[in-house]
């Protein structure tokens, strides 16, 4: 089972208030994503880290930020949030290689 | 820019019957992996493809993958309601580094 978590599971917030949404893993996996995904829509990659200290953007351009400190902590951060950030956040990790993701339970993210 | 299709987008079958979603990918690689996600809920791995040729079957389900066609398929035997949910395919770069999903196939098995 895997052990990957994600809070808050749900969020309403008002426009430009400034959020972290935070993921965890207790896994030791070194690799761990960002996926954005609306109702009934395909995941869109937006941000990706190899390890400690390593970030990158994924293909969907992206408002938020992460960070990688920890091996087992992923936050994202959104500065200033709108309501067009009003989606489905979902965290993932996975050993190096060729290894399946494992999820988080996701952030349902409303921005009024 | 790497594409991954799949088809149909959405699917009503009954229950006892078979079929097929497919998977076409646009990039070279050899892995690909089928997950499951039920409504509201986060994605479940079902299947990890390793190679040209590769099959794996858990119950009703079995996927393959021809890297050479650019082209996974998951069939679903004899459907039952337990089934209904989206499915999707994702393929990672040679480097392992980024995960590409599909469009999803929403399965819908009516009794």
């Amino acid at each position: 089972e895997a052990d990957i978590y994600q809070t808050p599971r749900y969020l309403v917030i008002g426009t430009g208030k400034k959020i972290t949404l935070e993921c965890s893993q207790t896994m030791g996996h070194d690799k761990m994503y960002w996926y954005q995904q609306d109702p009934g829509m395909e995941l869109h990659l937006i941000h990706y880290s190899y390890g400690v200290n390593s970030t990158e953007k994924g293909d969907l351009s992206s408002e938020s930020t992460v960070s990688r400190i920890r091996t087992e902590h992923f936050p994202l951060t959104l500065e200033s949030a709108r309501p067009s950030h009003t989606s489905q956040y979902l965290c993932a990790s996975s050993r190096s290689g060729a290894e399946k993701l494992f999820f988080g339970s996701g952030t349902q993210l409303s921005v009024l | 820019e790497l594409k991954v299709e799949q088809n149909p987008l959405f699917l009503s079958m009954q229950e006892g019957k078979n079929y097929t979603i497919y998977c076409n990918y646009s990039t070279t690689s050899d892995r690909l992996y089928w997950y499951r996600q039920d409504p509201g809920k986060s994605l479940e791995s079902l299947f990890v493809l390793l190679s040209n040729g590769a099959v794996k079957q858990e119950g009703r389900l079995m996927a393959s993958l021809d890297t050479k066609a650019r082209l996974s398929t998951l069939h679903i035997t004899a459907a039952v309601h337990d089934l209904s949910a989206t499915y999707f395919c994702a393929v990672d770069r040679d480097t392992g580094n980024q995960f590409y999903f599909g469009t999803g196939t929403s399965l819908t098995v009516i009794p």
